[in-house]
């Protein structure tokens, strides 16, 4: 079975800090995805990074990168200079395709930007 | 634009009232998914599908059925709703890989 967990329900930030929100997996397969989404209050589901569990260098997408720590089975999402623009629920979701290429989410961290 | 739609973004039930979720993708996504977004669980997996004329369930297929009788297309039934059937409805669809998922803009459900 597969697992995602984000133990973290809240964080606060300052604008124009940098935060990192955490995310643990748990898995059999040797072969997944991890994503980050971002979902704001209008509701949609935005992409934000993915890392593959063969990739070799943490991944990086703008202001978004990747913490991937593959023996901890850990994939925690950092946000340089923050912005108001990023207070947002935040999903950690991994897939393989041993199991039907099924995206599991973890619980989702609440992340509000404080000017 | 491409995508993934569903019909409807909101509506309201009564207790027992049946009703069909619509989702439809046109990007020839073979997998297709239907996920229930509540508060503090992020979003569990309904039923999937993985490829036309498939279905299976996912962590929470109690209550609901599903069909894939077109490959664009992929139907969420509830025959009976629950007030516990009231949640935010994501329908998704990917390929393989790791810009292959796309979700649609979600449906409101009330069951009152």
């Amino acid at each position: 079975a597969q697992k995602i967990t984000q133990t973290q329900p809240g964080m606060f930030v300052q604008e124009k800090e940098a935060v990192t929100l955490d995310c643990t997996y748990d898995t059999s397969d040797p072969s997944y995805g991890l994503f980050w989404y971002k979902q704001p209050s209008s509701g949609e589901m935005i992409f934000l990074i993915y890392q593959g569990s063969y990739d070799q260098q943490n991944a990086t997408e703008g202001r978004y990168s990747l913490n991937f720590q593959k023996a901890r089975k850990s994939a925690n999402l950092v946000i340089s200079a923050s912005q108001l623009g990023d207070s947002a629920m935040y999903f950690c979701a991994m897939s393989s395709g041993s199991y039907g290429n099924k995206l599991v989410f973890g619980a989702g961290t609440i992340l509000r930007v404080k000017s | 634009n491409a995508g993934v739609t569903q019909t409807p973004k909101f509506r309201v039930l009564k207790t027992g009232q049946s009703m069909t979720l619509l989702c439809a993708q046109d990007m020839n996504h073979e997998y297709m998914y239907w996920y229930r977004q509540d508060p503090g669980m992020g979003l569990r997996l309904i039923h999937y599908s993985v490829g036309e004329g498939t279905t299976a369930k996912g962590e929470v297929p109690d209550g609901y059925n599903v069909s894939r009788l077109k490959k664009q297309n992929f139907l969420l039934g509830l025959e009976s709703a629950a007030p516990s059937q009231t949640s935010v409805y994501f329908c998704a669809s990917s390929s393989t890989g790791r810009y292959g998922y796309t979700f649609g803009s979600g449906t409101r459900l009330t069951v009152v």
